[in-house]
């Protein structure tokens, strides 16, 4: 079981250009969910997801980011015109169960530089 | 609204002193409490979990929390640090919509 894989695990971007971070949860697991890491911040939630469907987004910045998990194909966290605020860590986490009583296993985390 | 906060944001123990990491979570109704630990340059991990029954719950390692519903606490203890137990851990918990959120995470650093 490869468990969540997440690429590119470093990624450096200037200013203005667009960062894609994807994610490939476990297999047998419908659920993605995507956590920011900052320094001192520790991990904070951004966006839970189902194939095809975003179930909560309540932690998704308003404008530049956006997520998606369709049918085919990894999760893919995508940030437009990235700004020197973005550079963090992005973990990504898959569950294999719609309850709260569900265990998320995490991915090693993107980790996203802008210059 | 939910949340989870931890109290210590840096600790430094010696080995072989005992650790007790404070947690203190609001959730209206059912709450599912979790400890994950990310050790230096790896994913996190799941050190343990509560969801009912026993309030003493026993993880991996011989991490234990206790779930003290009278003080919304999820006390992470070890006996007995070691330093490869230097990490950081954060406190998290969820409620039956599946979300899981974090306290602010507290990092452990074990002198030998």
């Amino acid at each position: 079981n490869a468990g969540v894989m997440q690429n590119p695990r470093h990624l450096v971007r200037r200013r203005g250009q667009e960062a894609r971070l994807r994610c490939s949860p476990m297999k047998g697991h419908s659920h993605v969910y995507w956590y920011r890491q900052l320094p001192e911040e520790g991990l904070k939630f951004m966006v839970y997801l189902q194939k095809e469907n975003i179930i909560d987004e309540s932690g998704m910045p308003k404008e530049r980011f956006s997520a998606e998990f369709p049918k085919e194909g990894p999760s893919i966290l995508r940030i437009q015109q990235v700004v020197r605020g973005d550079s963090a860590a992005y973990f990504c986490a898959s569950s294999g169960q719609v309850s709260g009583a569900n265990v998320l296993t995490f991915g090693a985390g993107s980790r996203l530089t802008v210059l | 609204a939910q949340s989870v906060s931890q109290h210590n944001h840096h600790v430094i123990l010696s080995e072989a002193a005992s650790l007790e990491l404070g947690c203190n979570y609001s959730y209206g109704g059912t709450v599912n409490l979790f400890w994950y630990v990310q050790y230096p340059g790896q994913h996190l991990q799941l050190l343990l979990k509560y969801f009912s029954g026993d309030p003493l719950v026993k993880g991996i390692k011989g991490f234990e929390a206790e779930f003290i519903k009278s003080k919304f606490s999820f006390n992470l203890r070890k006996p007995s640090v070691q330093w490869s137990d230097t990490a950081e851990y954060f406190c998290g918990g969820s409620s039956n919509t599946g979300k899981l959120i974090f306290g602010q995470g507290t990092t452990l650093q074990v002198k030998p």
